[in-house]
């Protein structure tokens, strides 16, 4: 059982937009600690998508966007494509640990 | 460019050791803290463990305390894992990662290497 809790899946129509909730406690997210999140398409390594709550690292398009509230997180994704097929974690920091949520495949209809 | 690569995973036996091993080049790895994160074959992402730039603080899953040590080699640019009392439960991919910037705790893993898969089982 994760720390941070994400839905298992999450399905959208290519040009739609989705959203996946990374859901923590007053002992992570709600305690102020930055959420990022990463990307797994298969078989590779993850990727880095988010870093500090809503900021997008150099390459990563603008149709991936974060944010954060209270004791949850989400990632949007805008204009939906086939190459966004994935797995998606989030991840924080509870007291001394770094934690990541259960993950959420993405499938593009 | 930033590359990291592990090595060292194979099938080893319930109660055994594995050293892994992640070369690193193209940043100056002194500077920077460093990570192990797993994978479980079809599961999630588990952080393992994280080491600062000099060694000085160093953290683990409660998962593996107690088995595993974290350490570094500035010198070399390498990262290690040394995992003793392996279980079953401890197969998975094993991801060295690093920070882009920093060597503080609360950074994000901006670069990853390929990954080395470890099997406990008789």
């Amino acid at each position: 059982q994760s720390v941070l809790t994400q839905p298992p899946s999450v399905s959208g129509a290519p040009g739609q937009r989705v959203t996946i909730s990374c859901t923590g406690s007053s002992s992570n997210i709600g305690a102020g600690y930055d959420v990022h999140w990463y990307q797994q398409l298969p078989g590779t390594a993850p990727k880095l998508l988010i870093y500090g709550n809503s900021n997008r690292p150099s390459g990563v398009p603008d149709r991936f966007s974060g944010s954060k509230s209270g004791t949850s997180a989400s990632l949007a994704i805008t204009g939906l494509q086939a190459e966004d097929e994935a797995d998606y974690y989030c991840q924080s920091y509870d007291s001394s640990l770094k934690v990541f949520g259960g993950g959420t495949k993405l499938t593009v209809l | 460019e930033v590359q990291l690569v592990e090595s060292g995973g194979g099938l080893v036996k319930p109660g055994g050791s594995l050293r892994l091993s992640c070369a690193a080049s193209g940043f100056t790895f002194s500077s920077y803290s460093m990570n192990w994160v797993r994978q479980a074959p079809g599961k999630g992402l588990e952080w393992v463990s994280s080491i600062s730039s000099s060694s000085s603080y160093i953290y683990y899953a409660d998962s593996v305390k107690g088995r595993f040590t974290i350490s570094r080699d500035n010198a070399k640019n390498s990262l290690y894992l040394q995992m003793n009392s392996l279980r079953a439960e401890d197969t998975a991919v094993y991801y060295c990662a690093s920070p882009r910037r920093g060597s503080g705790y609360y950074l994000p893993f901006d670069y990853w290497g390929q990954g080395t898969l470890v099997t406990v089982s008789s």
